[in-house]
This record gives C-alpha cells, structure tokens and sequence, in this order.
C-alpha cells in the first residue's frame, strides 16, 4: 500500500522564480492538503483539495495557488518566490467520508530554499 | 478559531522510563478529534494516536496513551518504557468534525523529545 508521496524531495530556487511541487495521495484517499513548516515550527496549513476544488485556505496568498488532477494527485504552486518561503512544504491526505475528513496521512516533504 | 498550545519546547527522558507531554486547546466547537503526531529528524511526519471528542475513554496504542480531558480542553501523551526511536518532535493537533468538505488541522508549536541511552 503506498503511502503519501511527494517530489521533488529538495529543491533550490532564487528571489523571484516561481516553482511546483507535487504530491500522490496515499491510495484510496481523495483529499488534499497542503501545510507549510517553518523550521523548528508546527506546520501552517496553506489550503486542501477535494474534487478538484479547493475547498479552504489557511492565511497565505495568492502566490500560493494548487490544482488538484482526476487521479486526486495535487500540485502546489508558488510565485514570486520569497526568502520567506523557505521551508518544509508537507502535503497530507485523507478520505472525505460524507464530507468528513478522516485522518490525515503525511507524506516526506519537500524542502524548499530561496536564495 | 481554533489555537493549539505546548507548553514545553523541549524535554528529556532516560530510555525504559515514562515521558508525559502536555497539550492545551482552545475551541468553541463540541465536535472534533485531537492527534499526536511525531516528526523524526528524518522529517516525516507519523501518527502517533488519535482521540475522538465524543469517546470518553481515553486512546491508547501500545506504549502510546492519552489523558483527555475535554473539560479542561486539555490532550497529554503519555509514553510508556521509551526507546531510543521515540527521540523527535511531537505534535499536537486539533481537527474540527464538520461535514463540510473543508477542514483542516491547527498544530500546537510542538516538544522536542530526547530519550538518552
């Protein structure tokens, strides 16, 4: 059974640029979620995916935009790069069932340099 | 809105001994789920234990058990005979129960837990 997947695994990027992360949920999930994680920080949740809609948003934005595909992967996106921005970007997902969301499932991260 | 607090940033415990970390919450809601979650310096993120608001009893998995007290809106882990693999950060966090199709997770700022040899 595969857990949550995430690429690339690092990533180096400088002021300005725009970058894409990706993410395959753990099998039989249907729910995204994408959570920033400052170091030595608890992750803040940027927004979650279901049905390809993006359902909430935490506080960040709209730099910050995501895309969720039929085979319920997820893509998050991120212009204008900051070094702000750098950070361990955690996608987790989930099951919606009768729109209540199970536990969610983590996948590795990907971190993220602005130089 | 919701805020998750963990009062302790760090804490140690000899390896066989009993660690209890702390959790507070705050929340209007009466419907929700708490999670512990672990962080090894490998980073990924691991479910530890989950209690359902609803459930009086308390959770447990292993060495792994909570006090909840929801009155106090209060979520502790305890961890029973650490080992050495239980050394990593720990998460506490809360998750409202809402059929909505749209909820997410507040994590406290998490305790960084050493168990020493």
């Amino acid at each position: 059974d595969a857990g949550v997947t995430q690429s690339p695994t690092h990533l180096i990027k400088t002021r300005g640029q725009q970058v894409t992360l990706r993410c395959s949920p753990k099998s039989g999930h249907d729910t995204v979620s994408w959570y920033q994680q400052a170091l030595g920080q608890g992750p803040q949740f940027i927004f979650q995916y279901y049905e390809e809609e993006e359902r909430q948003r935490g506080n960040f934005p709209d730099r910050f935009s995501g895309h969720q595909f039929p085979n319920y992967s997820s893509e998050l996106n991120v212009n204008a790069l900051l070094l702000g921005d750098s950070a361990l970007y955690l996608c987790a997902s989930s099951l919606a069932i009768q729109g209540v969301q199970e536990t969610q499932y983590f996948g590795p991260g990907t971190r993220l340099l602005v130089l | 809105a919701q805020t998750v607090t963990q009062s302790q940033p760090e804490m140690s415990v000899q390896e066989a001994e009993t660690v209890t970390l702390s959790c507070t919450y705050d929340t209007s809601e009466n419907n929700y789920y708490l999670f512990w979650y672990k962080q090894p310096p490998s980073r990924q993120m691991i479910l530890v234990i989950r209690q359902e608001a609803y459930k009086q009893q308390n959770a447990t998995e292993n060495r792994f058990s909570v006090n909840f007290q929801k009155a106090a809106k209060s979520f502790s882990l305890k961890i029973s005979d650490s080992q050495l693999g239980d050394t990593a950060m720990y998460f506490c966090a809360f998750m409202k129960r809402r059929s909505n199709y749209g909820q997410n997770f507040v994590f406290g700022p998490g305790t960084r837990l050493s168990v020493l040899p």
